[in-house]
Order: C-alpha cells, then structure tokens, then sequence
C-alpha cells in the first residue's frame, strides 16, 4: 500500500505570496491533518478535514487555510507569506477522524525569503 | 503555552547502553500518549503509544512509562543501535488532536 505522498517537496516563496501544498492519504485513510514543524516549536497542529468537513483547528491565524476533496487528497493554503511562515508542513492520514496514530508523509519545504 | 515540553533537545549515548527520553505535559485531559521517531527529510514514523489508564508498554526493545501524578512520560530504548539515532517526538491526544512536543535528538554512539 503506497504511503502518504506530498507535493511539491520543496518550494520557494517571496513574502506576500501565496502557496498550495497537496497531500494524498494512504488509500482507505479518510482523515487527514496538518502540522507545521519549525525548529524549537516541534510540529503544531493546523487542522485536520474528515469526509470533506474541517474537524478540528489549531491556533493559526486565518491566513492558513484547508480543503479535502471527495477522493481524501487535501490541499493547504497560505496566503500572504510571511518570513516566520518558512516550515516544514506535514500532513498525517488516519483511517477515521480522531484516531490516534496517524501515518505521515515525508512534507514540503518552504522557504519564504 | 507548550502543553507538551520535552526539555533536552539533545542526547547521546552509547551503543549498547539505555536511552531514556523524556516527555512532561500539562493537561491532565490526555488520554493517549504516543512516541514518534523522525528521520531528516522522513516524515515521524509512530513508534509505541500508552493509553491514560495504564503505566507501562512495552514493544521490543522500546518500552513507555507513563507517571500521571507527576504528569510525565519516557521512553526507553534498551539496547540502544546506530540506527536509533533519530529526532523523537512524544505526543499526547484528546479528543483527536495530536500535541507534540519540540522533539529530543537522539545520537547513539558506535
């Protein structure tokens, strides 16, 4: 069974742009959620999407966005990048919403200079 | 408010010997307690995980002790491998929300 696959893996950004980042479940995995991870802050929780519907939100500001789609893929959306934005993003698959272990992709990179 | 802390960013230890990783929380809602290993350019990898109402679990060489009075949890990894060395993040749940805390490096030493 393939595992949780992200893309793109790595992306550059300028403050006050906006990025997409893509997240595909393991196969059957109907809940996915984010994480930012930055050095000394380990990896906080964004939001996690079951069936389509936002489940559960972390403490980030509005600029930080999500959707998930019929097939489970999610996609994420920062808007107007700032310098602290610069992370690796993560996202986690699990069979049902609130299930404790979860399955994580290998993240994207970015960099906003 | 970090309500999941692991205090030493950083450990070393020799292989063979026992490492013990710490993980301090505050909210005494947790019910579940995990322990994920993370390699660079990997994303965590779950590695054992303890339910509130028990004190230990075990898994192999990786075993989870869970001190709710004192609100606190290890992981120990006996005998400690080269391949052990990793970033090890603990991890407590309620009501499906994962909080993480900041990650301990782990360097085991040939």
């Amino acid at each position: 069974k393939a595992g949780v696959t992200q893309t793109p893996r790595y992306l550059i950004k300028t403050r006050g742009q906006q990025v997409t980042l893509s997240c595909s479940p393991i196969s059957g995995h109907r809940s996915v959620s984010w994480y930012q991870q930055t050095p000394g802050q380990g990896l906080q929780f964004l939001f996690e999407y079951f069936s389509e519907t936002q489940r559960n939100k972390g403490n980030f500001p509005g600029r930080f966005s999500g959707r998930q789609f019929s097939n489970s893929r999610s996609e994420m959306n920062v808007s107007t990048l700032e310098l602290g934005d610069s992370a690796l993003y993560l996202c986690a698959s699990s069979f049902r919403s609130s299930y404790n272990e979860q399955f994580f992709g290998p993240g994207t990179r970015l960099t906003v200079l | 408010d970090q309500q999941v802390k692991q205090n030493s960013p950083s450990l070393s230890v020799q292989e063979g010997r026992i490492s013990i990783l710490n993980c301090d929380y505050t909210n005494s809602m947790f019910d579940y307690f995990l322990w994920y290993k993370k390699y660079p350019a990997e994303g965590p990898t779950f590695l054992i995980s303890i339910s509130s109402i028990k004190d230990k679990n075990e898994d192999g060489r990786f075993t989870v002790f869970l001190n709710k009075s004192a609100k606190h949890l290890s992981l120990h990894i006996v005998p400690s491998q080269p391949g052990d060395s990793a970033v090890y993040f603990c991890a407590a749940s309620a009501g499906g929300k994962l909080i993480f805390g900041q990650g301990t490096e782990l360097s085991v030493k040939p």
